[in-house]
């Protein structure tokens, strides 16, 4: 049974930094490219960040780039995401999602709530 | 990048047919997307894989009740004798998942 636990998420400052992580199980982590999606309260799903299944390709949103960093640890079948200079637009509930042209598993997503 | 529209409701009653719309921009009629269905306080759930040929792959326990089928730029999601557990958002996605539908809230009357 594939399982995807998001943790790492919780409240933080404008400006403050969180890093979240994704351990996979269940299926051929090395092989899947994965992506970070997020979902803001009441709001739709937003694409974040993309690596490939080696770290060689490496995407964001424009509306991160600069601030957070994609990384994955095949060995330990586990996703991250590094996230600094936080916004209150950042927050939202955070899912790891792992893809073959689409995504075919969601995880239960972790929430972060940037605010003072 | 290709973008997909969705309409942003659509309802139906109990027992009955709905057919859900994802349209692809235009260059990017041949993409695969996928439909996910995300129920109230739920996180999403991958529904199928469905190609520009109508061809689809529905994940693992996903009713017979849904189907997929494409014509041209769009691409449906059919729900068959809808069940109140049926009422939920649906998004489509594409371009190995870096773009997003607005999403669709059925509503089963």
């Amino acid at each position: 049974e594939v399982q995807l636990v998001e943790s790492g998420g919780g409240l933080v400052q404008p400006g403050g930094s969180l890093r979240l992580s994704c351990a996979a199980s269940g299926f051929t982590f090395s092989s899947y490219n994965i992506n970070w999606v997020r979902q803001a309260p009441g709001k739709g799903l937003e694409w974040v960040s993309y690596i490939s299944s080696s770290s060689s390709t490496i995407y964001y949103a424009d509306s991160v780039k600069g601030r957070f960093t994609i990384s994955r640890d095949n060995a330990k079948n586990s996703l991250y995401l590094q996230m600094n200079s936080l916004r209150a637009e950042d927050t939202a509930v955070y899912y790891c999602a792992p893809t073959v042209t689409t995504i075919e598993y969601w995880g239960q997503g972790t929430l972060v709530t940037v605010s003072s | 990048q290709p973008v997909l529209t969705q309409s942003s409701s659509a309802s139906a009653s109990l027992g009955s047919s709905v057919k859900l719309t994802c349209t692809l921009s235009s260059g990017h009629r041949s993409y695969i997307i996928a439909w996910h269905q995300q129920q109230p306080g739920k996180a999403p759930r991958y529904l199928m894989k469905l190609e520009g040929s109508g061809s689809y792959n529905k994940g693992s326990g996903v009713p017979d009740r849904f189907s997929g089928s494409s014509s041209g730029a769009d691409r449906y999601l059919t729900i068959s004798n809808l069940q109140s557990e049926d009422e939920a958002d649906y998004y489509c996605e594409t371009w190995d998942s870096r773009v997003f539908g607005g999403g669709t809230k059925l509503t089963v009357l």
